[in-house]
């Protein structure tokens, strides 16, 4: 089945830094990547996702890229504020059907 | 945040007792979801469902069960055979097979063990 390996388990930054988030995943019939952002106590929600057509989509201050044939995909957020602090989980599905998610990572940005 | 419910919050159970987390849509999604949470362990799948009376073992099935015998309508069982059922369990719903669709979770429920 589907291995999806997210790194970095924490991340520390400045507000106005940038944050990178990236993962990996090993089933190449995968082509769709969400990425959700979960804050404390309360239900994943979806802030972008991409296709395996596509090697990068943006929105507004988050991007995504896709890099198929090294079978990894990064969540980049720019100008980061402390409202982006949250738990991000990216995940991958398509051969199966069933999402395959990372283990997270807490971006915590400091004022 | 309409559209999938989960009942109750937070619950608590004692040792060697069943019980039973709800999880209802009505965002007329064929595929339902049931995932466990752990701090540093992402989202595990517990069970899915891609049509009614039809699901399937996730990864971490063992002292879980599940019906669907309703289209909007996915409860959990957590069993006196799950021996650490403490997390928090969210429930997602996706509309088709196909696997471009978003996932909807709900607001989860926090089970205890006392």
């Amino acid at each position: 089945g589907e291995n999806v390996e997210q790194h970095p388990s924490t991340l520390s930054v400045q507000e106005g830094d940038s944050a990178v988030i990236k993962c990996t995943y090993s089933d190449s019939a995968s082509n769709y990547f969400p990425w959700y952002k979960q804050e404390l106590g309360k239900r994943p929600q979806l802030i972008i996702d991409i296709r395996s057509n596509v090697g990068e989509k943006k929105d507004q201050r988050i991007a995504v890229t896709l890099n198929k044939t090294a079978k990894h995909f990064s969540l980049h957020i720019t100008e980061t504020q402390p409202e982006d602090s949250a738990v991000y989980f990216c995940a991958a599905s398509g051969g199966s059907y069933i999402p395959t998610f990372g283990r997270g990572t807490s971006l915590i940005v400091h004022p | 945040d309409g559209g999938i419910t989960q009942s109750p919050k937070y619950l608590f159970r004692k040792e060697g007792q069943n019980v039973t987390l709800s999880c209802e849509q009505n965002l007329n999604h064929d595929a339902m979801y049931w995932y466990r949470q752990d701090p540093g362990q992402g989202l595990r799948l517990i069970y899915y469902s891609q049509i009614v009376n039809d699901f399937q073992k996730g990864d971490i099935a063992e002292g879980y069960s599940v019906s669907r015998e309703k289209k909007e309508s996915f409860p959990l069982t957590v069993t006196s055979a799950q021996k650490n059922p403490t997390a928090f369990y969210l429930c997602a719903s996706r509309i088709g097979r196909s696997s471009y669709n978003e996932q909807f979770f709900g607001p989860g429920t926090r089970l205890t063990v006392l």
